[in-house]
């Protein structure tokens, strides 16, 4: 089973500065397959982006995604207010999928 | 517009079973794979397992096999999460997701509201 660490924990910043989220894999990541999924108090996760670096329909530009093999980034490049909440990478290529623990990006 | 709607709160004594669901619409049910995720009161994502609305093919988690069965029911579009002697540590929010595509590692494109589980004597 790939295990998916996420860092930090927590990020603590201001609207309009750029956030910068990690997630190391224990095992290289099968042909970018490769999620990232955004959590609001109270929601069901939210698709952001796909294949490393796709951003899913309707997801503004300010959201991007990189990385291959073990390490993957997911940068908000301007944060809006309505951006503070839990972030998860998920890795499905490999059986079982399974997902990081999560990252909270709080106002600062 | 695809929907993935699933079943009401339930509240549940140790030892219960229960069956949980998830109806799809607005798209072919069985080209798709319908996945179950718990999110524990206050934790993250666990991946639990995955279904092909298609043939029932299944794979599990191996932190869930032998502890939940995933099933479908293709004449109503419906896929399940059941258990059959709950826990206290079965209480939290279970959602169900669809893949993009016909592939089980396919990421989740859509997902339900979740449903809460709440076990307690």
């Amino acid at each position: 089973e790939i295990v998916l660490t996420q860092s930090p924990d927590t990020l603590s910043l201001s609207p309009g500065e750029r956030a910068t989220l990690s997630c190391k894999a224990s095992q290289s990541v099968f042909s970018k397959y490769l999620a990232w999924f955004q959590q609001r108090p109270g929601q069901a996760p939210r698709l952001l982006i796909y294949g490393a670096f796709s951003r899913a329909t309707g997801i503004p530009d300010r959201f991007s995604g990189s990385g291959s093999g073990t390490d993957f980034t997911l940068t908000i490049s301007t944060l809006e207010p309505e951006d503070f909440a839990v972030y998860y990478c998920q890795q499905y290529g490999s059986p079982p999928a399974t997902f990081g623990q999560g990252t909270r990006l709080e106002i600062k | 517009e695809v929907q993935l709607v699933q079943s009401g709160a339930e509240v549940k004594k140790p030892g219960q079973s229960l069956k949980i669901s998830c109806k799809g619409s607005g798209y072919i049910f069985f080209n798709y794979w319908i996945g179950w995720v718990r999110q524990m009161p206050g934790k993250g994502l666990e991946w639990m397992g995955i279904i092909y609305a298609g043939d029932s093919d299944t794979r599990y988690s191996p932190s869930f096999q032998g502890q939940v069965t995933i099933s479908v029911d293709r004449s109503n579009n419906t896929a399940y999460l059941q258990w059959s002697g709950l826990k206290a540590s079965d209480t939290a929010t279970y959602y169900c997701a669809r893949t993009y595509s016909s592939s089980w590692n396919s990421y989740f494109e859509y997902w339900g509201q979740g449903t809460l589980v709440t076990v307690s004597s």
